[in-house]
């Protein structure tokens, strides 16, 4: 069956341009997570998403990012006036879970975000 | 340990030799530890999940054990083959779902002919 994808696969963006990056989880999965993996560095927790509902924003760095699922299922991941430091691959991940077990989560192949 | 912290970051490893690393990781509220393997341009792709003190698991040639006690897992990779080469990464898991998981830097192996 389909995994994760995400688009654009790279994106190159300059300085102040805002960006959306898209995340078509597996159909049916309850979960989706976005992280955030800067060059040299694990991926790091942004946001999690259980249906519409987005639980947890804990990690998103600003105010300029702002993550959304509004029907159950598709989700974008959005930066406003990006700076250089948003140069990253960006990881989402779904999950069938709801969150009363470990989470086995499937991860999309990210989208590397340039900011020049 | 406060975070979840990998070992070495990059190995080179001949052709047909075995090899392993390390995770390790905070003791306290464990649930699970997940290993990936992602290999560059695609997704990562779950290896093992492991819950127990004690666990081993293996798949193939690739094989893992764990510590909770003392909050530490190997990954052993036997008579590695060019396809081996890829970024490991492991993650601790906390459990409840809303907290995400918690990734290590990664140990990039490169298999060399």
């Amino acid at each position: 069956g389909a995994g994760v994808s995400q688009s654009p696969r790279y994106k190159v963006a300059k300085r102040g341009q805002d960006v959306a990056l898209r995340c078509d989880p597996i159909s049916g999965h309850v979960s989706l997570f976005w992280y955030q993996q800067a060059l040299g560095q694990g991926p790091e927790f942004l946001t999690y998403f259980q249906n519409e509902a987005q639980l947890d924003k804990s990690g998103l760095p600003s105010d300029r990012f702002f993550a959304e699922r509004p029907e159950g299922s598709v989700s974008t991941l959005k930066i406003q006036r990006t700076q250089q430091e948003d140069s990253a691959v960006y990881l989402c991940a779904s999950s069938p879970l709801s969150g009363d077990s470990y989470n086995e989560q499937f991860f999309g192949p990210g989208t590397r975000l340039t900011v020049l | 340990i406060l975070n979840v912290e990998q070992s070495p970051q990059s190995l080179h490893v001949q052709e047909g030799d075995s090899t392993n690393f390390t995770c390790s990781f905070p003791s306290s509220n464990f649930y699970a530890l997940h290993w990936y393997r992602w290999e560059t341009a695609k997704s990562p792709e779950a290896l093992f999940v492991m819950t127990l003190n004690g666990d081993e698991k293996k798949k193939g040639r690739i094989s893992a054990t764990l510590n909770t006690k003392e909050g530490y897992s190997y990954l052993y990779i036997k008579g590695s083959q060019p396809e081996d080469s890829a970024t490991y990464l492991c993650a601790r898991d906390s459990g409840g779902g809303a907290d995400g998981l918690t990734f290590g830097k990664g140990t990039h192996l490169i298999i060399q002919p």
